[in-house]
């Protein structure tokens, strides 16, 4: 079972550069998450989104965009990568926001320079 | 301000000992839940606690969600080196238009 799936696993960017951090998930989710992890911050809200065509911010969603096309897929994309971006990237899906499990992928280890 | 507050930040233990690490608001929560976090991975949801006062037991981990839903502990019996990660708390604000809300977590190291 593949869960959420998150690529890359690692990256190193220069300041400047832009990436797309790719998730998907195939459980038919309607809930899916990007968050960030840093060391002693717990895990940040990025954006979010309900369901297909629709996406809303979270705690911390300057510097970041996201898209949901598709129910599977939700891309986390950075346009002008900052070294404040270095972090630990996650994304999760969950079949709704009432008592239910939310399903996170592995990671993506991401290095500003 | 956090809205979940989680206690200790750190704990190292030896094998065999017992241990409850907290999570604790001044808001009320509709449902808490508890993810344990191994190094490189993402949470993985232990158990959803969702009536005040409920115990819920998996093996040797024991969850409650205190009478007021505003905090919830996690006691450990017996810690192995397996039950070493990242033990996160998260709940479902009652009032905040439920979104999922996470403490920064309880570092537990089990030593053998």
């Amino acid at each position: 079972n593949a869960g959420v799936t998150q690529t890359p696993k690692f990256r190193i960017l220069k300041i400047g550069q832009s990436m797309t951090l790719q998730c998907t998930q195939d459980m038919n989710h309607n809930y899916m998450y990007w968050y960030r992890q840093d060391p002693g911050m717990g895990l940040k809200l990025i954006y979010y989104s309900v369901g297909a065509g629709i996406t809303d911010k979270g705690e911390v969603p300057n510097g970041y965009n996201v898209s949901r096309s598709t129910t599977e897929d939700f891309p986390l994309r950075l346009e002008l990568a900052a070294p404040s971006q270095t972090s630990v990237y996650f994304c999760a899906s969950s079949y709704d926001n009432v008592n239910t499990e939310a399903f996170f992928g592995q990671g993506t280890r991401l290095t500003v320079v | 301000t956090q809205l979940l507050e989680q206690s200790p930040q750190f704990l190292s233990i030896q094998e065999g000992e017992n241990l409850t690490v907290y999570c604790n608001s001044s808001s009320v929560f509709s449902s808490l839940q508890w993810y344990r976090q191994e190094p490189g991975e993402g949470p993985v949801l232990l158990v959803t606690v969702v009536t005040g006062g409920e115990v819920k037991k998996l093996k040797r981990l024991t969850f409650q969600f205190g009478d007021a839903r505003k905090d919830s502990s996690l006691h450990i019996t017996a810690a192995q080196p397996g039950d070493t990660g990242l033990y996160l708390c998260a709940g479902i604000h009652a009032g905040n238009n439920r979104k999922l809300i996470w403490g920064l977590g309880t570092s537990l190291a089990v030593n053998p």
